[in-house]
């Protein structure tokens, strides 16, 4: 079936650290992917999407590359700072309805001074 | 110039009394949806509205309803609230015009606690 795994969290960084938080689907056809971010007290924004094989998303200085030979959604920036401090969920579409996503659980990433 | 608005942040209610969540948008989008959200799970979609259109996802327990009188509101009416539905219950929208590659747009969510 549909699924999304991603890693567990919390992650914790310094500031300036590299991040990479790791994302894996299951899903028939070819889905789009997505990766949304949730700031204490805030809903869920979207950070970046990619639509098809090989494409990148990118935004705020994040990453991501629709790989489909290892069905994957892996986020990455180089530098991280405090106010990147948020929890990651990475998602992707399924058909049967106008953009219903699959979401993973989330990854909870804590960065300090 | 918030665009989907949830009320309240907090509800509680009692085991069995019916609570209604509001989900209210000035984006004029097609599309609603609810999902709920339970402590460090994935979001789980229940049930989207494309205009009018209802559509329940298959694993959707019947003790969960919802209500889209006009375009900007949307209701999500819980019958008998039980001890395992307290969760976050998100509201989103989006246009209903690019498929499967649209954006959602959240509201902050209503946390619902169930004593």
């Amino acid at each position: 079936g549909n699924s999304v795994t991603q890693m567990e969290g919390p992650v914790t960084l310094s500031e300036e650290a590299f991040l990479t938080i790791n994302c894996t689907y299951t899903a028939t056809g070819y889905p789009s992917l997505f990766w949304y971010v949730q700031y204490p007290g805030e809903g869920l924004q979207l950070l970046l999407k990619a639509t098809k094989a090989d494409d990148k998303g990118s935004n705020k200085g994040f990453e991501a590359t629709y790989r489909k030979e290892t069905t994957s959604f892996h986020l990455e920036k180089g530098s991280v700072q405090v106010s990147d401090s948020a929890v990651y969920f990475c998602a992707h579409s399924f058909s049967g309805g106008y953009n219903k996503l699959i979401f993973g659980a989330g990854t909870r990433l804590a960065v300090h001074p | 110039d918030a665009m989907v608005i949830q009320n309240p942040r907090y509800q509680v209610t009692q085991f069995g009394k019916p609570v209604t969540l509001s989900c209210s948008q000035t984006l004029n989008h097609n599309v609603m949806y609810w999902y709920q959200q339970k402590s460090s799970q994935a979001p789980k979609l229940l049930f989207h509205y494309y205009d009018k259109d209802f559509n329940n996802e298959a694993d959707t327990p019947d003790n969960f309803q919802s209500r889209r009188p006009n375009t900007s509101f949307c209701f999500l009416d819980i019958r008998s609230p039980g001890l395992g539905d307290a969760a976050m219950y998100l509201c989103a929208t989006s246009r209903g015009s690019q498929g499967t590659s649209e954006k959602l747009f959240f509201g902050s969510g209503t946390q619902l606690s169930v004593l």
